[in-house]
């Protein structure tokens, strides 16, 4: 199984700032033939299901604020929020899914300093 | 706007079957090549993909279930099922029903149910 690794376990960024967090996969999720990274991210608050954010890496969902942004390839990917918000506090999560058993993150909890 | 909602009981003894289905409103089982699954996450931990099933026939199972699960769809309830047997403490967990983002899509699982907890105890 591609295991996924994220970094840190939590984080804590004060309002307006920016949290940065990281994803490893144990192996490439590119797709050469499509130029495409298997990798999305999710975002879950208490009581809820997850939320899909991203996809492709770095494709946002409709919807989703401009302040979310992805990247990264190959192993190694990173989300980004741009200026924390409110609302912004949960846990997030990355999965693979270049191969099966797709696989998620342990996940990130993001909350405010 | 599909919606997708768990049901099910939330207690389950240990050895017996766990039986939960999801019925999808806003959208029908049988059309538009999507895929539907079951992903599931114990109390305070992560998220596991149990499998996903399309109209189509197209089953995948993560062999973590080793061969005790079983999904299906019902296309005269609209909905899909999840079946799993000879259940033990490791089983208990909120259990989500999702459907594919896109039409053909298995990985990015876009509309969620509100998931159901179970629990298996004596």
């Amino acid at each position: 199984d591609f295991v996924v690794t994220q970094s840190p376990d939590s984080l804590a960024v004060s309002l307006g700032e920016r949290a940065t967090i990281n994803c490893k996969s144990s192996q490439s999720v590119f797709y050469s033939s499509n130029n495409k990274n298997y990798l999305a991210w999710y975002q879950q608050k208490p009581g809820q299901p997850p939320k899909v954010l991203i996809y492709w890496a770095s494709t946002r969902e409709s919807g989703v604020p401009d302040r979310f942004s992805g990247s990264g390839s190959g192993t190694d990917f990173t989300l980004t929020i741009s200026s924390l918000q409110p609302e912004d506090v949960a846990v997030y999560y990355c999965q693979q899914f270049y191969s099966t058993p797709q696989t998620f993150g342990q996940g990130t909890k993001v909350e405010i300093k | 706007q599909v919606q997708l909602q768990e049901s099910g009981p939330g207690l389950v003894k240990p050895s017996q079957t766990l039986s939960l289905s999801c019925t999808v409103s806003g959208g029908s089982v049988s059309s538009g090549n999507y895929y539907w699954s079951w992903i599931r996450q114990p109390p305070g931990k992560g998220l596991e993909c149990l499998g996903y099933i399309n109209y189509s026939g197209s089953i995948y199972y993560n062999p973590s279930l080793k061969s005790r699960g079983t999904i299906s769809i019902d296309t005269s309830k609209n909905q899909f099922s999840l079946k799993l047997n000879s259940v033990t403490a490791a089983d208990t967990a909120v259990y989500y029903c999702a459907r594919g983002y896109n039409s053909g899509w298995y990985g990015v699982w876009g509309y969620w149910g509100q998931g159901l907890l179970v629990t298996v105890s004596s």
